[in-house]
């Protein structure tokens, strides 16, 4: 059974940057069928993609984003990571992990979430 | 980028009624559509993907239909562990994009 998990502070600072990184077990990243995502969730309110990247190391960044988002992947320990540059308190949410099927690009494995609050 | 949009925002229900979700894309994306239902404190999970499809392990009574840019997800006969937040989602183009969600609660 396919599981991600993601790790990382439960806090940052306004204008720092926010790192995230989620551990994929029960399956390769490497794979070709999937991609690999981050969506954010601020409290009370809806979803948001914020990336994506594929096994090649091909990447796609929502483009509200763009300018501070790099998602990287580490083949070797079967994670792939997230950073978010210049943070404020609009980012803060709760941020998910999740595989992405293919063929229709449905996310079709969550982790379970990790709250970061951006505060001094 | 794709707007999606939802109707209704949140809605009450009984046990064993017909649930109907609609979902409208600013516009038009084949059968990218994607369900998922959300419940507090919870990651999303998916219930249709392309429009129509039933995801493995989701219960029967969860069916989805439309093309083009308005779909539907239909709950037959509502149960206890269905109350929850629902998103649809589409993949035609990136950004993919969410509908800002639809609240079921409990009459």
């Amino acid at each position: 059974q396919l599981q991600l998990q993601e790790s990382g502070p439960g806090l940052v600072k306004p204008s720092e940057t926010l790192s995230l990184t989620c551990t994929v077990s029960g399956g390769s990243i490497s794979s070709s069928s999937y991609y690999w995502g981050w969506i954010r969730q601020p409290p009370g309110k809806g979803l948001e993609w914020i990336g994506s990247i594929y096994y090649s190391g091909s990447t796609y960044y929502n483009t509200s984003l763009k300018s501070r988002v790099t998602i990287s992947l580490d083949t070797s320990k079967n994670q792939f990571s997230l950073k978010l540059s210049s943070v404020t308190a609009a980012d803060t949410a709760v941020f998910y992990c999740a595989r992405i099927f293919g063929d229709t690009y449905y996310f079709d494995y969550w982790g379970q979430g990790i709250l970061v609050t951006v505060s001094s | 980028d794709i707007q999606m949009t939802q109707s209704p925002s949140s809605l009450s229900a009984s046990v064993g009624d017909r649930v109907t979700i609609t979902c409208r894309a600013s516009q038009s994306i084949s059968k990218y559509l994607n369900w998922y239902q959300q419940k507090p404190g919870k990651a999303p999970k998916v219930l249709i993907y392309a429009a129509s499809n039933l995801q493995s392990g989701v219960p029967s009574r969860f069916s989805g239909s439309g093309s083009g840019t308005d779909f539907t997800l239909t709950i037959s006969s509502l149960q206890p562990e269905d109350f929850a937040t629902y998103y649809c989602q589409q993949s035609y183009s990136r950004p993919f994009t969410f509908g800002p969600g639809t609240k079921v609660d409990i009459k």
